[in-house]
């Protein structure tokens, strides 16, 4: 099992521009989760899909919009990009809605 | 707002050594906490976790202590090896949802 993949690794966007962070979970998992983890600092919910055709808004939501294309997918959208949204973008996924999460290996955001 | 914290924020120890990661939170109506460990360039990784009515849970060389007096938590490595070197994150949350509260993280590095 590849577990939790995310593409692309790394993304440089101008500000304005947009762009969609995937996110696939190959473990049968029914929630999926979008966190963004800044310099120094822990990670911070974005947005969450406790199953599929559900989603709900995080710690901060605000820039962002998420689409869960299916059990296995979920998607973070970047409309109008920020130097703000500069960040490493981490998709997790569990069984239920629980703390135990696997995490992907992230995606490096830069927005200049 | 109420948060999680650490006290450390980097700690270095001999290979073979027990090394002690700290953790303080501050929102009284947390009942589960959680340590994650965070390899460079990859995704957290969960450790082990507590409810708010143990004191002390044991894994596979790491202890994990609970002191709701003083609302603090520690995490206890046994023998520590080159490859527990990391980000380590405790996180808190409430049994009545899932949503994960991070610390900033303690950068453990292991002397050989």
């Amino acid at each position: 099992n590849a577990g939790v993949t995310q593409t692309p690794k790394f993304q440089v966007l101008k500000t304005g521009q947009s762009m969609t962070l995937q996110c696939a979970q190959d473990m049968n998992h029914n929630s999926m989760y979008w966190y963004r983890q800044d310099p120094g600092m822990g990670l911070r919910l974005i947005y969450y899909s406790a199953s599929e055709g559900t989603t709900d808004k995080g710690e901060v939501p605000n820039g962002y919009n998420v689409s869960r294309l299916n059990k296995r997918e979920f998607s973070l959208r970047l409309e109008s990009a920020a130097p703000s949204q500069t960040s490493v973008y981490f998709c997790a996924s569990s069984l239920v809605l629980s703390y135990e999460q696997y995490f992907g290996p992230g995606t490096r955001l830069t927005v200049t | 707002g109420e948060n999680v914290g650490l006290h450390l924020p980097t700690l270095s120890v001999q290979e073979g050594d027990n090394s002690i990661i700290n953790c303080a939170y501050s929102n009284s109506a947390s009942d589960y906490f959680i340590w994650y460990k965070q390899e460079s360039g990859k995704g957290p990784q969960f450790i082990i976790d507590i409810r708010s009515n143990m004191d002390k849970r044991q894994g596979q060389r790491v202890t994990v202590l609970l002191n709701k007096t003083v609302k603090h938590l520690s995490l206890q490595i046994a023998a520590t090896q080159p490859g527990d070197s990391a980000v380590y994150f405790c996180a808190e949350t409430r049994s009545s949802n899932y949503k994960l509260t991070f610390g900033k993280g303690t950068l453990l590095t292991v002397n050989p």
